[in-house]
């Protein structure tokens, strides 16, 4: 269960879309619908922005969108905002009732 | 409102062990799914385990599996987690976090418990 692979950081410019790639591998990302992405604040829980690889819970900006392709899911940011920034978590069902999350991507406005 | 309380800060040494509670309010929780998490300090987070409604079924890490236990009480409306053999790498908050049945995703976090091992 090696964690997914994230890049460490993206940075965007307030307006622009940035994207956050996760890649996994056939037996979690690869095989499955239940990928979520998670938001993170500095000393804060995390909060869920995505889920089921597209879903948008209540209450989450419609500026948060999610796709997987194969192995790599992805989050992409549209309209950057300077409250976007925070680290952010994907998260994949790996079977066997078990899950991994990536290793994180820090966000910075600039 | 959903609230997730956690049981405080503890300082542990090598070798111990630790049990953190976790009650639950707000909603039914008898129907959700219920899942441990940790994050070191300054690391990513770590997902160690997770239970089922019933309590019947729990499955852990890979790496954790033989030092975690994840059990819950129903009539308390809470759930525990029991780390064994502690490491100074365990050092992490740790936090439980609740999942709608079948949904895979974690859509509602305890407050976080920090948890120091030391000698």
């Amino acid at each position: 269960q090696s964690a997914l692979t994230q890049p460490a950081s993206v940075s965007g410019s307030p307006g622009q879309s940035i994207t956050i790639s996760c890649t996994g591998t056939s037996s979690d990302v690869g095989s499955s619908n239940l990928v979520s992405w998670y938001q993170q604040h500095p000393g804060k829980a995390p909060k869920v922005m995505i889920y089921e690889g597209s879903k948008r819970p209540s209450g989450v900006s419609n500026r948060f969108s999610g796709s997987k392709s194969g192995n790599t899911a992805s989050l992409t940011i549209s309209g950057l905002q300077a409250e976007d920034e925070a680290e952010y978590y994907c998260c994949s069902y790996a079977g066997s009732s078990t899950y991994v999350f990536g290793a994180g991507t820090k966000v910075s406005v600039l | 409102q959903v609230q997730l309380v956690q049981s405080g800060a503890e300082m542990k040494k090598p070798g111990a062990s630790v049990k953190i509670s976790c009650k639950a309010s707000g909603y039914a929780f008898s129907s959700y799914f219920m899942h441990w998490v940790r994050q070191a300090p300054g690391q990513g987070l770590e997902w160690m385990g997770i239970i089922d409604p019933s309590g019947t079924h729990t499955s852990y890490a890979q790496k954790l599996q033989g030092r975690v236990t994840v059990t819950r009480d129903t009539s308390t409306s809470s759930v525990y987690m029991e780390l064994n053999s502690l490491r100074s790498e365990d050092t992490a908050i740790y936090y439980c976090a609740r999942e709608p049945s079948g949904s895979g995703c974690i859509d509602f976090w305890g407050q976080g418990t920090l948890i120091t091992v030391t000698s």
